[in-house]
């Protein structure tokens, strides 16, 4: 088992761009959150899916949006990016109404 | 909403010393509380949780941590550090909808 896989492991994006980050949950696993991760700074709870409907959401504008697929598998999606958008994006699994303990390697996003 | 505060932000120490990191939470009920690691280019990854029972929880590689009802802490431990635990490590708590927060994370460097 892989557990959580993330793709791509690295991005260079330009202001104004929009950018699609893919999550791949452990076998198993119905929930799928997002958080991003600043340098130097802990990672803040973007938003979470199960049943491929956003059940609850961070702090985050809506150019933040996501996807859960049938397959459990997600998407975040970020619009109209800007410089203070270059993080590493971190995607975790878990069943539904357990904390979440697994997290992805992460995709770092540079944004110019 | 539950919240964690890290004392530190870098901690410096030589091997073979000992180690201990604070982690302190806000009051809300019933607690669970994690710690976690990141190795130099590796994912997060989950190194102790507390749920209830016994208040001092092992983790992986030799760390422990210890879960004070009266001063709302929950530190990180280890008696003794090596190289490889050169890390940024992270406090967390999880809200009532499972979504974690995260402390501001502490750097530590190890001396050979």
């Amino acid at each position: 088992d892989a557990g959580v896989t993330q793709s791509p492991t690295h991005l260079i994006k330009t202001r104004g761009q929009q950018v699609t980050l893919r999550c791949s949950p452990k076998s198993g696993h119905d929930t799928v959150s997002w958080y991003q991760q600043a340098l130097g700074q802990g990672p803040q709870f973007i938003f979470q899916y199960y049943e491929e409907e956003e059940r609850q959401r961070g702090n985050f504008p809506d150019r933040f949006s996501g996807h859960q697929f049938p397959n459990y598998s997600s998407e975040l999606n970020v619009n109209a990016l800007l410089l203070g958008d270059s993080a590493l994006y971190l995607c975790a699994s878990s069943y539904l109404g357990t904390p979440v303990e697994l997290f992805g390697p992460g995709t770092r996003l540079l944004v110019l | 909403a539950q919240s964690v505060s890290q004392h530190n932000h870098h901690v410096i120490l030589s091997e073979a010393a000992s180690l201990e990191l604070g982690c302190n939470y806000s009051y809300g009920g019933t607690v669970n509380l994690f710690w976690y690691v990141q190795y130099p280019g590796q994912h997060l990854q989950l190194l102790l949780k507390y749920f209830s029972g016994d208040p001092l929880v092992k983790g992986i590689k030799g760390f422990e941590a210890e879960f004070i009802k009266s001063k709302f802490s929950f530190n990180l431990r280890k008696p003794s550090v090596q190289w490889s635990d050169t890390a940024e490590y992270f406090c967390a708590v999880p809200s009532n909808d499972y979504k974690l927060s995260f402390g501001a994370g502490t750097t530590v460097t190890v001396r050979a």
